[in-house]
Parts: C-alpha cells; sequence; structure tokens
C-alpha cells in the first residue's frame, strides 16, 4: 500500500513568520508531487508542483524535494493570514496516473 | 474557459437509495478522475478515465459504485443502494492528459441518512 504521511496539526504560526508542512511517503518509484491548498468546505487548488530533488521557489512559496530521504516539504514566507488553510501532499509515481494524497495539515497563521 | 464543474453542490438521500453525480471536466482535457474525501481524511482514488481507453476502477469500494463518461467529456458517479458510510465529499478533477497537473472541482457532497 502506497503511503503518503502528514502530520495532521493544527500547525500555528504567527502572522509574518515562515510556516514549515512536511510529508513523507512510502513509494521509492514516486515522481512527481504536488502541494494543494484547500480552504474549509472548498475544493483542493494546486498551489506547487516539483519534480526533481531540491528546492523550487514560486513567490512565497518553496517546496523541497529530496528522494533519497522520501521526504517532500512546503516552506510558507511571511505567513499571513489568509494562508489559514489544509494543505495536502499528493504524489504521483510513474505508472500510475492517479495522485495518492496525504490527510492534510491544518494551517493556523495568526494575527 | 470554465474550470471543473460538478453537480448537484449537495445531495441528501436516504440510505437504499441510488445517486447520480455529474462531473464536465475542463474543454480539452482527456483525463478525468473522481476522488472522494471523508469527514478528517484525505482525497481517496476512486476511478480514472484516460481518452478513449478502458477506465481505472482500481478504487472503487464495492460494486454499488460505477461511472461513464460520454463521448470523452461528461462523467457520471452513480452509487446504488446508497449506505451511511457512503457520505462524503465527491470531487471530480481533469487534466490535459494523465501527464498532467489535475484541477479539481468544487465537489459534491453527499449525505445519505
Amino acid at each position: 500500500q502506497k503511503e503518503v504521511e502528514q502530520n495532521s496539526g493544527p500547525l500555528s504560526v504567527p502572522e509574518g513568520a515562515i510556516a514549515s508542512l512536511n510529508c513523507t511517503y512510502s513509494d521509492r518509484g514516486s515522481q512527481s508531487f504536488f502541494w494543494y491548498r484547500q480552504y474549509s468546505g472548498k475544493s483542493p487548488e494546486l498551489i506547487m508542483s516539483i519534480y526533481s530533488n531540491g528546492d523550487k521557489e514560486d513567490g512565497r512559496f518553496t517546496a523541497q524535494l529530496n528522494k533519497a530521504s522520501q521526504y517532500v516539504s512546503l516552506l510558507i514566507r511571511d505567513s499571513q493570514p489568509s494562508d489559514s488553510a489544509t494543505y495536502l501532499c499528493a504524489v504521483k509515481d510513474g505508472t500510475a496516473s492517479k495522485l495518492t494524497f496525504g490527510t492534510g495539515t491544518r494551517l493556523q497563521v495568526t494575527l | 474557459g470554465a474550470g471543473v464543474s460538478q453537480s448537484p453542490s449537495n445531495k441528501v438521500t436516504e440510505k437504499g437509495k441510488d445517486v447520480e453525480l455529474r462531473c464536465d471536466p475542463i474543454s480539452g482535457h482527456t483525463a478525468l478522475y473522481w476522488y472522494r474525501q471523508s469527514l478528517g481524511q484525505g482525497l481517496e482514488f476512486l476511478i480514472y478515465f484516460q481518452g478513449n481507453s478502458a477506465p481505472d476502477k482500481s478504487g472503487l469500494p464495492s460494486d454499488r459504485f460505477s461511472a461513464e463518461r460520454t463521448g470523452g467529456s461528461v462523467s457520471t458517479l452513480t452509487i446504488q443502494r446508497t449506505q451511511q458510510e457512503d457520505s462524503a465529499v465527491y470531487l471530480c478533477a481533469s487534466s490535459l492528459d494523465s501527464k498532467n497537473i489535475q484541477y479539481f472541482g468544487a465537489g459534491t457532497r453527499l449525505s445519505v441518512l
């Protein structure tokens, strides 16, 4: 069974701080990695994708991938109250088309 | 163009009834996925369609669940003889093809009483 693990949280950070969200996965064949943001009662919205080891930056968001450690993370700089949501880590291997999701980490950005 | 459209947004049904959920993917997207999200759970893959290929049904939880995709566009997920454990948000996603990013619809919240 391919698994994606996330700490459910809530992760509470003050406004302006860096939020660090972590995800581990069990399938070494995984090749594509995604972070989705989901506001309460809404559908998941893609915020980052990463395919190679290292860092990928997009505005305030940085995704980090370490395939040897089977670990992917999302950093949110200068956290804002509007970043408060559940962040879902999703993984796809080279053969499957479906995404395998973690249960998500709830982030709370406090004033 | 428009995003992934799902209907109805909410569905309340009685145990034992059949329900149909509809998904209209983004125009031009050949891949279509159904997922289920139960309260406090991650998204669970149900079924995947790619063009005219046979669908990947490996995630369907029982034979009460079925789905079809007519004309390579709109898809319908049917749940027969609904049970209370079927209560969840059913999410549809589409992508240009199986290698591309999946975009989600707003979902259908199903409540089985």
